[in-house]
C-alpha cells in the first residue's frame, strides 16, 4: 500500500516569517494530494490540495507544490500569523482502488508572536 | 447541512465491553471511512466502504467491524475492547472519484480502562 512521509515533527517559526512541510509519498499511481490543517480538539480540515497534473498550487497565503518524478509534495506557508498554529496533515489518495487516503504522521506548527 | 455526524463524543469502556461509534452523512457521498488519531502516529485508515453493501479492510483493521447498509451510514463496532483501542476515531466521506478531498466528522474520543 501508500506509505507518506512527513517532515518535519514540529516546527516553530516567528510570526511573519515562512513555514515549509515536506511529505515524500511511495506510490506513484497516487493522484490527489490533500493538505488538513487540524486544532487542538478539532476534526481534520482542508485548507488546500493538489491533483497529479498540476505542479503547483496557490491560495492566499497557502500554496501546495508537487513533483511527480520525485514523489514528494510541499506545503508553503507565508507570513504566518498566530492562528496558523495547529497541526497539519499531507495525506495521498491512493491505495488498491484509488479510493483510500494515506496520511503523514502531521505536523505541530508554532507561530511565535 | 450537518455533513459528517459522528456519535458519541466521548466514551469510556471497560476491557472486554463492546460498543458501536456511530456515523451518518447527509451529503450524499459513495465513499466512507472509518480513522484512529493515536499521538505522534497521524489517521490510519481502519476500514472503508465505497458504497452501500460494500466494505474494505485499510491499515490497522483488526478489532473493529462495520457495516454499511445505506449510502448514508457507516457505523464501527468494537468487540472485546482492549486499552491498544485507546484512541480517537474519526469517521470521514469523501465524492465519488478519485480527486475529492474526504470531509471529517468532530471525533470519538474512547478511553479503554
Amino acid at each position: 500500500g501508500e506509505n507518506v512521509e512527513q517532515h518535519p515533527s514540529t516546527l516553530s517559526v516567528q510570526e511573519g516569517d515562512s513555514a515549509v512541510i515536506k511529505c515524500t509519498y511511495s506510490d506513484s499511481a497516487s493522484n490527489y494530494f490533500p493538505w488538513y490543517k487540524q486544532e487542538l480538539g478539532k476534526r481534520p480540515q482542508l485548507i488546500i490540495d493538489i491533483r497529479s497534473n498540476v505542479g503547483e498550487k496557490k491560495d492566499q497565503r497557502i500554496a501546495v507544490t508537487l513533483n511527480k518524478t520525485a514523489k514528494h509534495f510541499s506545503l508553503h506557508i507565508t507570513e504566518t500569523q498566530p492562528e496558523d498554529s495547529a497541526v497539519y496533515f499531507c495525506a495521498a489518495r491512493g491505495g488498491n482502488t484509488g479510493n483510500q487516503f494515506y496520511f503523514g504522521t502531521g505536523t505541530s506548527l508554532t507561530v511565535i508572536p | 447541512n450537518a455533513g459528517v455526524t459522528q456519535t458519541p463524543k466521548f466514551r469510556i469502556l471497560k476491557i472486554g465491553q463492546s460498543m458501536t461509534l456511530q456515523c451518518t452523512q447527509d451529503m450524499n457521498h459513495n465513499y466512507m471511512y472509518w480513522y484512529r488519531q493515536d499521538p505522534g502516529m497521524g489517521l490510519k485508515l481502519i476500514y472503508y466502504s465505497v458504497g452501500a453493501g460494500i466494505t474494505d479492510k485499510g491499515e490497522v483493521p483488526n478489532g473493529y467491524n462495520v457495516s454499511r447498509s445505506t449510502t448514508e451510514d457507516f457505523p464501527l463496532r468494537l468487540e472485546l475492547a482492549a486499552p491498544s483501542q485507546t484512541s480517537v476515531y474519526f469517521c470521514a466521506s469523501s465524492r465519488l472519484g478519485t480527486n475529492f478531498e474526504a470531509f471529517f466528522g468532530q471525533g470519538t474520543r474512547l478511553t479503554v480502562v
